[in-house]
């Protein structure tokens, strides 16, 4: 079974501080790690995947699969990235499985 | 580019009615989802299109939720008759095929069942 861990609720840092959404997941084979993103009236929207291993609006995350972990990462927090944060995986079976989410707050 | 569209965007029902929510697709995309999230949970996937053949439906209560996707384009979700615990937020995504991971989303509808 597949399984998304996101410990964190809620989250809220000041402008300019650095942020970590934490991530862990359980899974058997090779999983592809996703983060979703959802602002304040959106749509639920894929902000960056990690076989990809780009940088979206200054967020990254790298894949550490000897922690099973997938951390999203943020040097300088801005107001605009307040959000809801969502870690999905998916396996073998191509379907997303996701975590239950991270509320961001940016503070001025 | 559209997206994916949802109707209704909400709907409040009481036990034991019938809903149905439709879905359309961005034009193109042969594979659709349908994904329930209840408040404070992640979407978890009820069921899943490959053009108008069903690839996954292991998590759909089939007691009560019922999906079809006759023309491999638009797509229904209903629920007959409807629990208290239905409340939850619809949400369409579909992606170009099963292969591609990345999932568009639509707008969702708000089910509230009282």
């Amino acid at each position: 079974a597949q399984r998304v861990t996101q410990p964190e609720k809620l989250l809220s840092v000041f402008k300019g501080a650095p942020v970590e959404l934490k991530c862990n997941y359980s899974y058997s084979g090779s999983p592809e790690l996703f983060w979703y993103v959802q602002y304040s009236r959106q749509r639920l929207q894929l902000l960056l995947r990690h076989i990809s291993r780009e940088s979206i609006k200054g967020f990254t995350a790298d894949l550490n699969k000897g922690e099973t972990s997938f951390h999203l990462k943020k040097p300088f927090a801005q107001e605009e990235d307040s959000a809801m944060y969502y870690c999905a995986l998916t396996g073998s079976a191509r379907q997303l499985t996701f975590g239950s989410g991270t509320q961001l707050t940016v503070l001025p | 580019e559209a997206g994916v569209a949802q109707s209704p965007r909400y709907k409040i029902i009481e036990k034991r009615q019938s809903v149905a929510f439709w879905c359309n697709p961005i034009s193109g995309h042969a594979t659709l989802y349908w994904y329930q999230q209840i408040l404070g949970q992640g979407p978890k996937l009820l069921i899943q299109f490959q053009n108008n053949g069903v690839v996954d439906d292991s998590q759909l209560p089939k007691d009560r939720f019922s999906a079809e996707r006759l023309k491999g384009v638009d797509s229904t979700l209903k629920i007959q008759p409807a629990k208290l615990e239905d409340s939850a937020v619809y949400l369409c995504a579909s992606s170009l095929n099963s292969v591609s991971n990345e999932q568009f989303f639509g707008p969702g509808t708000r089910l509230t069942v009282l």
